[in-house]
């Protein structure tokens, strides 16, 4: 079947600079993604979703892009602290309504 | 609101007994529960879907006589796993949402170890 993939497992980012995640999907019936922080040995915690009538969405420090005609789905996170040290997951959400979680990506920030 | 919680948080057995983990969602009443287990460093994979009053629906591969789930109540759902085995030791996660398609509120997760 399809899935949602990531395209880097890691990324280290010096605190206080800005973070990107990368999402593919290839679902193109898929119409709503979101993306999950989990930290270790938690569940996952919503960070920001985004349909796919909107190419953009702002959050607090988050922002998610979403380009349809390549079907990527991004992650910006403005700033970023050591409690953003986590490992991200984007996900889409199918005509079932059940999700289908990306590979994740671990975010290391150095201080 | 939107709070959902696991128990047990942990949990230790032998291989070949039966583990029941609770999902409960603490401040809505969810219609629909999900259960999902991941392994380490790996993303989480959805095992079934239940809905309150009716009998879950599991994904490709996974064995319902093994993962057994029960969704009595609006606001519990449970999944037992029967004869353990050291292959079934993963990170199990339930999410609840208040209607079909709605939202997905995940609970801590519950991590179990066969010996």
């Amino acid at each position: 079947g399809e899935s949602v993939g990531l395209h880097l497992p890691t990324l280290s980012v010096q605190e206080g600079d800005n973070s990107i995640i990368n999402c593919a999907y290839s679902n193109s019936a898929s119409d709503y993604f979101i993306w999950y922080k989990q930290e270790s040995g938690k569940g996952p915690q919503f960070i920001i979703d985004i349909r796919s009538n909107m190419d953009k969405r702002q959050g607090q420090r988050v922002t998610v892009l979403l380009n349809k005609t390549v079907k990527h789905l991004s992650l910006q996170i403005a700033a970023t602290q050591p409690g953003d040290s986590a490992v991200y997951f984007c996900a889409e959400n199918d005509n079932d309504y059940k999700l289908s979680f990306g590979a994740g990506t671990t975010v290391t920030v150095r201080a | 609101g939107a709070v959902v919680s696991q128990h047990p948080s942990r949990v230790i057995c032998k291989s070949g007994t039966s583990v029941k983990i609770e999902c409960r969602s603490l401040d809505f009443q969810a219609t629909t529960m999900f259960w999902y287990r991941q392994f380490p460093k790996q993303s989480l994979m959805l095992m079934a879907t239940s809905n309150e009053g009716s009998k879950a629906t599991y994904e490709q591969g996974v064995e319902k006589d093994k993962f057994l789930i029960n969704h009595a109540s609006l606001t519990l759902s449970t999944l037992t796993v029967t004869s353990a085995h050291p292959e079934d030791s993963s990170f199990y996660i339930c999410s609840a949402a208040r209607k079909s398609g709605g939202k997905q509120f995940f609970g801590p997760g519950t991590r179990l170890t066969v010996l």
